[in-house]
């Protein structure tokens, strides 16, 4: 059984492009949840995802950043016109209901 | 507010030592409480999982404890291991709709050969 999957792994954009992270719960997972790593800071909440339905947004940027988890496929953060200070490390976690939660690998975004 | 603290932030030991970190949150009504592991450039891993009405989790040389009424969650690491070197974070999860974990700063341990 794979565990939690992201790609990409490192992602570069400029200014003003749009980063798309992608992430694959683990087999049997119907909750994903994102969540945000700043430089010299702890991890962040960003929103709380099951199948087709978003949860809980409640850490999410108002404005640029968006996520879904269709039906068929991964989750996808999506964070359009990047800025600098969206450069951070990116994590996805997956569970089955309330349980343990287990992150993916990361993906690391850098903004140039 | 609910908050968790992690204290030392950073904590540097010889091998063999005994260890303990410590985590505090302010609101004692939790779901769960996980305890994680997180090394240089690298995700998470899962160490332990605490349900909140149970007091202690062990795995090997590891072992929480959790007293709610406190909002006290200690990490004990037996016999440390310069391989034990890494971020420890601990999490906690309340209940509802509230899927997402509240995290730490986290404890950066340094085990000395």
């Amino acid at each position: 059984n794979a565990g939690v999957m992201q790609n990409p792994r490192h992602l570069v954009r400029r200014r003003g492009q749009e980063a798309r992270l992608r992430c694959s719960p683990m087999k049997g997972h119907s909750h994903v949840y994102w969540y945000r790593q700043l430089p010299e800071e702890g991890l962040k909440f960003m929103v709380y995802l099951q199948k087709e339905n978003i949860i809980d947004e409640s850490g999410m940027p108002k404005e640029r950043f968006s996520a879904e988890f269709p039906k068929e496929g991964p989750s996808i953060l999506r964070i359009q016109q990047v800025v600098r200070g969206d450069s951070a490390a990116y994590f996805c976690a997956s569970s089955a209901g309330a349980g343990e939660q287990f992150f993916g690998p990361g993906t690391r975004l850098t903004v140039l | 507010k609910q908050e968790v603290t992690q204290i030392p932030a950073a904590l540097s030991v010889p091998e063999g030592e005994n260890l303990v970190l410590n985590c505090s949150f302010t609101d004692s009504a939790i779901y769960n409480l996980q305890w994680f592991r997180q090394d240089p450039g690298k995700g998470l891993t899962s160490l332990l999982l605490i349900q909140s009405s149970q007091r202690e989790q062990t795995s090997g040389r590891l072992n929480a404890s959790l007293d709610k009424s406190s909002g006290r969650s200690t990490l004990y690491i037996a016999a440390s291991q310069p391989g034990d070197s890494a971020t420890y974070l601990c999490a906690v999860r309340y209940g509802g709709s509230q899927g997402n974990l509240i995290f730490g700063k986290g404890t950066k341990l340094s085990v000395k050969p």
